[in-house]
């Protein structure tokens, strides 16, 4: 089957850094995307890694291990608008993206 | 770019009533729009992928003649919800995606649904 395995929930404190981990199983894979979802508002795209290693934009930074099924969503100088759920979603052999709860970061003064 | 227009972005409306929910990509061609709804608290859940110029591919548990999905153009689709009932009421987000298949789906801003 494909599921994927994120922390339901992160506790940071402003300007600090916090790192969001994923794990996935998938029929084939062609990709992986990083999607923000503040509460109420539909999801917004952040990152796509197809290779492993580190993919750095901005304050934010992606990772992938292929061989480990395994990337993470790295946040520097955390804001409080950075306060939303953080969405890992790997992309099967059919190119559907696959969805799970996603991990819900809240930021702290 | 990879803007994505959702339309409404909010209805209410008496059981029954039939809604449509319109998407377009403005700045992009795409073959492939997928049509999600979301409830409080969970997880986005796909409904269906819809094809330019094919039938939708619904997923298992999404009653086709129930919700019924358009996409007579690249940067159209539409989602209607036929005779809506108050389970219905949820918020209804489209995405599409540009022609390559590894692209990244854009999202809409979503119709928040409410039947009384």
């Amino acid at each position: 089957g494909q599921n994927i395995d994120q922390p339901t929930e992160m506790t940071a404190t402003e300007g600090a850094i916090v790192q969001i981990n994923c794990t996935y199983q998938t029929s084939g894979f062609n990709g992986l995307f990083w999607y923000q979802q503040h509460a109420g508002e539909a999801p917004t795209f952040l990152s796509y890694n197809v290779l492993d290693g580190l993919e750095e934009k901005g304050r934010f930074s992606s990772f992938l291990s292929r061989s480990k099924g395994y990337s993470y969503l790295l946040l520097k100088e955390l804001q409080m608008k950075d306060s939303a759920s953080y969405l890992c979603a790997p992309m099967d052999s059919n190119y559907q993206l696959i969805w799970g709860a996603g991990t819900k970061l809240i930021i702290k003064p | 770019g990879a803007v994505v227009s959702q339309h409404p972005s909010w209805v209410i409306c008496k059981s029954g009533t039939s809604v449509k929910i319109e998407c377009r990509s403005l700045d992009f061609q795409a073959t492939t729009m997928f049509w999600y709804r979301q409830f409080p608290k969970q997880s986005l859940m796909l409904m269906a992928t819809s094809n330019e110029g094919s039938k939708a591919t619904y997923e298992q548990g999404v009653e086709k003649d129930k919700f019924l999905i358009n996409h007579a153009s690249l940067t159209l689709s539409t989602l209607t919800v036929t005779s809506a009932h108050p389970e219905d009421s949820s918020f209804y987000i489209c995405s599409a995606r540009d022609l390559t298949g590894n692209q990244p789906q854009h999202f809409g801003d979503g119709t928040r649904l409410s039947i009384l």
